[in-house]
């Protein structure tokens, strides 16, 4: 399995509402990841996970809260949201001296 | 974190060789240079990276400058298929824990049948 699986892959939520997305992977990669993308613009780092801790947090906002409950699984649990936060989140995962990143296709997000 | 220069936009025929230039004066000597690209709707892809050699793969190859100042992607047939937004990212591979891979505005390659 050389893939990184996410679901949903469309969500429309509230700003009211509590949803998550979920990733997956079965590669034994140790390090997981979760980007923001902006129509048009580059993905964003937001958190970082090695060896199943959060190692770095780019100063995202505490509505967005990462977890990651095992070495194959990364959750990441939406709350009060703004219509701003709407954007393609995007996992990925590596080696921890990995050659390379595997992303999965992402989750559209759209905030009502 | 280097920063990098590429091109807006690039432009290519199908079955020509397409070469994608990136510049990376500030790189430091122990970051590799990736190269990831991203097809519309889909996530980022990765696609090559080297230290100081050149580099071959199935996808593309890699020419990296004497100085390693900067780089080359090289598609060697350019199909339709190769139409995306093309990265090229400095990245520490120490194998530390706290390494992050940052994307810059990337070069958008547009292939004509």
């Amino acid at each position: 399995d050389t893939e990184v699986t996410q679901t949903p892959k469309h969500l429309v939520m509230g700003m009211t509402n509590k949803k998550s997305l979920k990733c997956e992977q079965h590669m034994g990669h140790r390090a997981m990841y979760w980007y923001k993308q902006k129509a048009k613009k580059p993905p964003e780092l937001m958190f970082v996970y090695s060896y199943e801790k959060l190692s770095i947090n780019e100063s995202v906002p505490s509505r967005f809260s990462p977890e990651c409950p095992n070495s194959s699984l990364l959750n990441l649990h939406l709350h009060a949201l703004q219509p701003e936060d709407s954007a393609l989140y995007l996992c990925a995962s590596s080696q921890a001296r990995g050659s390379g990143y595997t992303f999965g296709s992402g989750t559209r997000l759209t905030v009502v | 974190d280097a920063k990098t220069t590429q091109p807006n936009s690039m432009e290519s025929n199908e079955e020509e060789p397409v070469h994608l230039p990136c510049n990376h004066s500030t790189i430091s000597g122990t970051d590799y240079i990736h190269w990831y690209r991203q097809l519309p709707s889909q996530g980022p892809e990765y696609v090559i990276h080297g230290l100081t050699s050149n580099v071959n793969n199935r996808m593309a190859s890699l020419a990296i400058a004497e100085d390693r100042k900067s780089s080359t992607l090289i598609l060697h047939r350019a199909t339709l298929r190769d139409a995306a937004v093309y990265y090229c990212i400095p990245f520490e591979n120490s194998g530390g824990s706290n390494y992050k891979l940052t994307f810059g505005k990337g070069t958008l390659l547009t292939v004509n049948p």
